[in-house]
């Protein structure tokens, strides 16, 4: 158990919705990862966030957005979705910086019909 | 943000056998991480090797460096069925606050 945990597990939605996952790090964690893995595209990057503010941005479409909250959990919010959405989408959470180890959730599986 | 390029893509030995995994990245490093991932599941961080090691262990798991080449290796030492699993390279480069990149990784099937 990596001590971050994601919810919902798994999403089953429609194309043009909108869903929101949630992910919260590890206790003492102030950076907090976002990635999307998809079988064609492998793992994608999204964004961080350290301490509230965003730090890094990835390959995050225009349709998702990200906050990370006053209690350092965050939420991934992704709407207008597409077929080509579905993925796992993962939470990963480090101490401070990008180097620092990072441990990740089991993930988010969103399926788009 | 530099990206690892593993090789190769999949790799399947015996049980018993040891595995070998590469890693090359084009920039200065300021670290290495090699990460697992069971089917389905968030990946697990193994190890972290720092510009200036050569080598590093932890348990059956050796990973070397080679700045000069821009490449590490992960040797798995005799593998195990739970061994089985996608293996992934993430260089931090020297500026140390670039987020990861993982590459498509390394699948790796230990057979039993």
């Amino acid at each position: 158990d990596s001590g971050v945990t994601q919810t919902p597990k798994h999403l089953i939605t429609a194309t043009g919705q909108r869903v929101t996952l949630r992910c919260s790090p590890r206790s003492g964690d102030l950076s907090v990862y976002w990635y999307q893995q998809s079988l064609d595209q492998g793992l994608q990057f999204l964004i961080q966030y350290y301490n509230g503010e965003e730090r890094a941005k990835g390959n995050i479409l225009e349709r998702f957005s990200a906050q990370q909250f006053p209690d350092l959990h965050s939420e991934l919010n992704l709407s207008s979705l597409e077929l080509g959405d579905s993925a796992l989408y993962f939470c990963a959470s480090s101490v401070a910086w990008a180097g620092d180890t990072q441990y990740f959730g089991p993930g988010t599986r969103l399926t788009v019909l | 943000s530099q990206q690892g390029e593993e090789d190769p893509q999949a790799l399947s030995i015996q049980e018993g056998e040891n595995a070998t995994m590469n890693c090359s990245y084009k920039t200065s490093i300021n670290n290495l991480q090699w990460y697992r991932q069971n089917s389905g599941r968030g990946l697990v961080h193994l190890i972290l090797i720092r510009s200036n090691e050569r080598e590093k262990h932890s348990g059956r798991l050796r990973v070397t460096l080679d700045t000069s080449k821009k490449s590490s290796s992960l040797l798995i030492t005799a593998s195990r069925a739970a061994d089985t699993a996608s293996y992934f390279c993430a260089p931090l480069g020297v500026s140390g606050n670039t987020p990861l990149v993982f590459g498509k990784g390394t699948r790796l099937s230990v057979i039993a």
